[in-house]
């Protein structure tokens, strides 16, 4: 089976940078995925990580180590819309994604 | 922009009644899912569609819970008799190339029974 664990809560004020990690265990899998939920709002996909390393994407970008079973969100330029859940997802070879509990993310002005 | 598109947004049904969400996911996507999200809880997977039929479940996706793709656009969700428990967020997704790429999800329909 999948499982993956997140800090359930983080902190930051606006302009600082924030690191979101996500630690999993899992047999195989293609790939680590993070997405942003607002509150009552549809999970948005932010980032897609396939192989190992650091992927960039404007602001976020997302960090992958399969030895290491752990990757990690990071988000710079905080902005008080950044506020939302994050989580984490990976993709086990099947077909499906399996979510992370999510990390609560409050931005402070 | 593409996007997926659920009905209804809410729904409100009494317990023991059957209830059908409906989905349109992205037209040229292959790889359709339905999950649920619980009131501050993670998202959920229920069931994984491709190619006309149920590629993966899980163990909340038990006999009263269903899936059919009547036509080439929509991608229902039904629940024959329903649970207090099964009040939740349900959200569709579809993707392209299954969980090798990203899933793209519906604003969910939001279900209370009572």
């Amino acid at each position: 089976g999948q499982s993956l664990e997140q800090p359930s809560e983080v902190t930051a004020v606006e302009g600082a940078i924030v690191q979101i990690n996500c630690t999993y265990q899992t047999s195989g899998f293609y790939g680590l995925s993070w997405y942003q939920q607002h509150d009552g709002g549809a999970p948005t996909f932010l980032s897609y990580n396939a192989l190992d390393g650091l992927e960039e994407t404007g602001r976020f970008s997302s960090f992958l180590s399969r030895s290491d079973s752990y990757g990690y969100l990071l988000l710079q330029e905080l902005q008080m819309k950044d506020s939302a859940s994050y989580f984490c997802a990976v993709s086990p070879y099947g077909q499906n994604f399996v979510f992370g509990p999510g990390t609560r993310l409050s931005v402070l002005p | 922009e593409p996007e997926v598109t659920q009905t209804p947004s809410h729904q409100v049904t009494q317990m023991g009644q059957e209830v059908i969400l409906r989905c349109v996911p992205i037209s040229n996507h292959l790889y359709f899912y339905w999950y649920r999200q619980i009131l501050g809880q993670k998202v959920e997977f229920l069931v994984s569609f491709y190619n006309n039929e149920i590629s993966e479940k899980s163990e909340i996706f038990d006999d009263q819970f269903s899936v059919e793709r009547p036509d080439g656009s929509n991608f229902t969700l039904k629940i024959r008799s329903t649970k207090l428990e099964d009040s939740a967020m349900y959200f569709c997704a579809s993707s392209e190339g299954g969980s090798r790429t990203e899933a793209f999800f519906g604003q969910g329909t939001r279900l209370t029974v009572v």
